[in-house]
């Protein structure tokens, strides 16, 4: 069982197109991290979401942590093809005071810009 | 700063032989992670220390899966003996604790195989 469910897996778009990726789960997260990941490369963090209900944006990415801390989403606008890549999600249970908690990784969702 | 360093970058090895995976931290950083990356299952944690001890090594898969961390520089992931479904990417990653942010950096990985 996933613990964290990303949807779409893939995502095959053109150039200026929108997209929404989606995190969901039916555990509440402490915080929310978002992460790319090019091939042949680590996960690169792109941004921590801690508030039920947080928006950030990142440029032309806008990431949103739901009411419930449960769910997420990362929406590109107008996408290029340098956004190709891996996208992970990744929650954060357990911490606080002296607990570091624990991260738990999504399937993760490949998304494919073509030019 | 450097990053993250992993050695090697590649490996390939027989089933039966034993695989040492090197990790180098980020200097200053408390925590180091050990993580296992494959289509099937994803980004899964195996062990991560803090200043050099084991604090989790729940996701361990079996005893043929050892990780030490002799100093704050430096970390190894042993398996012996290798197995083919053993063949992933491991990643290491490394972190220093703040309040309300978890930022873990990501070395480039080594991608194992056993044949």
């Amino acid at each position: 069982t996933q613990l964290l469910e990303q949807s779409p897996q893939f995502l095959s778009i053109q150039e200026g197109e929108n997209l929404t990726v989606y995190c969901n789960s039916s555990s509440v997260f402490s915080s929310l991290q978002w992460y790319r990941q090019e091939p042949g490369e680590g996960p690169v963090l792109l941004v921590t979401v801690v508030t039920g209900g947080e928006v950030k944006k990142l440029k032309r990415l806008t990431f949103q942590f739901g009411d419930a801390r449960k769910d997420s989403s990362l929406h590109i606008t107008a996408a290029q093809p340098g956004d190709t890549g891996l996208y992970l999600c990744a929650g954060w249970r357990g911490a606080g005071g002296t607990s570091y908690g624990k991260l738990t990784f999504g399937q993760g969702t490949i998304l494919t810009v073509h030019p | 700063d450097a990053g993250v360093i992993q050695s090697p970058r590649h490996e390939v090895t027989e089933m039966g032989q034993e695989v040492t995976l090197r990790c180098k931290p980020i200097s200053g950083h408390d925590y180091l992670f050990w993580y296992r990356q494959t289509m099937m299952r994803g980004l899964e944690l195996l062990i991560y220390f803090n200043n050099n001890v084991p604090i989790d090594d729940s996701g361990m898969p079996e005893d043929r899966f050892s990780a030490k961390m002799p100093n704050a520089s430096f970390s190894t992931l042993k398996i012996q003996p290798s197995e083919p479904r053993d063949s992933a990417v491991y990643f290491c990653a490394s972190s220093f604790r703040r309040v309300g942010a978890y930022e873990q950096y990501f070395g480039p990985g080594t991608r194992l195989t056993v044949t």
